[in-house]
Order: C-alpha cells, then structure tokens, then sequence
C-alpha cells in the first residue's frame, strides 16, 4: 500500500540547468499538489492538479516553472534555467476527491551550486 | 500578509508534561483547520483536524481546540513523549476553494527526557 512516492529525493544541479521532480500520488487520489519549503519557512502552495488539468497554479512562479499530470504517468514539477534561489525542498501531496486531508511525500530536496 | 501564524518557532516540553501549540489565523471564512507533524528530511503527515462547526476534537493523546471569536487554535499533546519531537504545522483551509491549504511556519517541538 504504496503513499505518495517522490523521486528523485536528491538532486544537485547547476545554475542554468534544467531540474524534473516527480510525484506518484496514493492509489485511488486524484488530486496532485506541489508545495515548496524555503529554508526556515512553513510550505507555500506552488499548483494543483487534476489529471491533465491544472486546476489553480497561483502558488507557482511566473516564469521557468512548469508542472503537468499527464493521464499516465507521475505528476512533473519542471524547473528551467535554476537559480540558486530554487534551492528548496519540493514537497508533492495527493488526496481523494473531496477532502482536504493531504497526504505528504518525503519531499525531493533540489539543490542548486 | 500571513493568514495563519505560529508565533512560537520553538517550544520545549519535559517528557509526561502537556505540549500547546498555538496558532492564529486572519480569515474568517477559514471554516476547517488541520494540524501535520514533519520530522527531519520526511514529509508532513496528518495529525488531527477540526471543522469551524465544532470547538474541540480529540484523538488519543492528541486534542485540538478552535476559538472562532479569537481565530484561536491550539494542539494539546498530554502526556508528551519523546517521539512527538518534531515540527507542528497548522493549516486553514477554505471549504470553497480548491482544497489550497494556507500553512503557518511551524512550531519546532522538542521533548525533553
């Protein structure tokens, strides 16, 4: 009984480059969220997903970030062109239809040199 | 502007004493309130709710309390353990928005042997 299943849980890259995270939500959830935790920070709300739909991307930058979740296949938060700034750990939550309980992957922490 | 607040970073507990962490939030439309434990390098998991239409919920060891007219609410821990040293996040949600949780910073709780 799987939970939600976040990959990788480690990734360096440098300035410039391109950064993937990806996010397997619980058996039977329908709804993807990404947050992000800055050093010292609570979570912030990045975007929420549906299965090929982005329901409220608010939370997200205007520029360089991007998320999908395809009909198949994990849910991807893409990040172009990192800053140093992005440095972050990147949390994904799933939960069913019609409740607010989340349910938290062990968060993919990006780090950029 | 934050919406949900933890004024306390940190707070420290003898072990078998009660823990209380606190939390105030700004909106009034706010009507359902959830509390998450997150232990180092893992992903916040769900602790306890409690809708506006109620004033306490309980769970073993764990109680929550909403205060509407102070837009109050605090987690009661009694008796504290050594596993309960974690961060405590409070987070609001607006039942006709699209499930987005509005997070506080967190509280660092550390008990004491």
């Amino acid at each position: 009984n799987a939970g939600v299943m976040q990959n990788p849980r480690h990734l360096v890259r440098r300035r410039g480059q391109e950064a993937r995270l990806r996010c397997s939500p619980m058996k039977g959830h329908s709804h993807v969220y990404w947050y992000r935790q800055l050093p010292e920070e609570g979570l912030k709300f990045m975007v929420y997903l549906q299965k090929e739909n982005i329901i409220d991307e608010s939370g997200m930058p205007k520029e360089r970030f991007s998320a999908e979740f395809p009909k198949e296949g994990p849910s991807i938060l893409r990040i172009q062109q990192v800053v140093r700034g992005d440095s972050a750990a990147y949390f994904c939550a799933s939960s069913p239809p019609g409740r607010g309980e989340l349910f938290f992957g062990e968060g993919s922490r990006l780090t950029v040199l | 502007d934050q919406q949900v607040k933890q004024n306390s970073p940190s707070l420290s507990v003898q072990e078998g004493r009660i823990s209380i962490l606190n939390c105030d939030y700004t909106n009034s439309m706010f009507d359902y309130f959830l509390w998450y434990k997150k232990y180092p390098a893992e992903g916040p998991t769900f602790l306890i709710s409690i809708s506006s239409i109620k004033d306490k919920n309980e769970d073993g060891r764990f109680t929550v309390f909403l205060n509407k007219s102070a837009k109050h609410l605090s987690l009661h821990i009694v008796p504290s353990q050594p596993g309960d040293s974690a961060v405590y996040f409070c987070a609001a949600n607006l039942m006709d928005s699209n499930y987005q949780l509005i997070w506080g910073a967190g509280t660092k709780l550390i008990i004491k042997p």
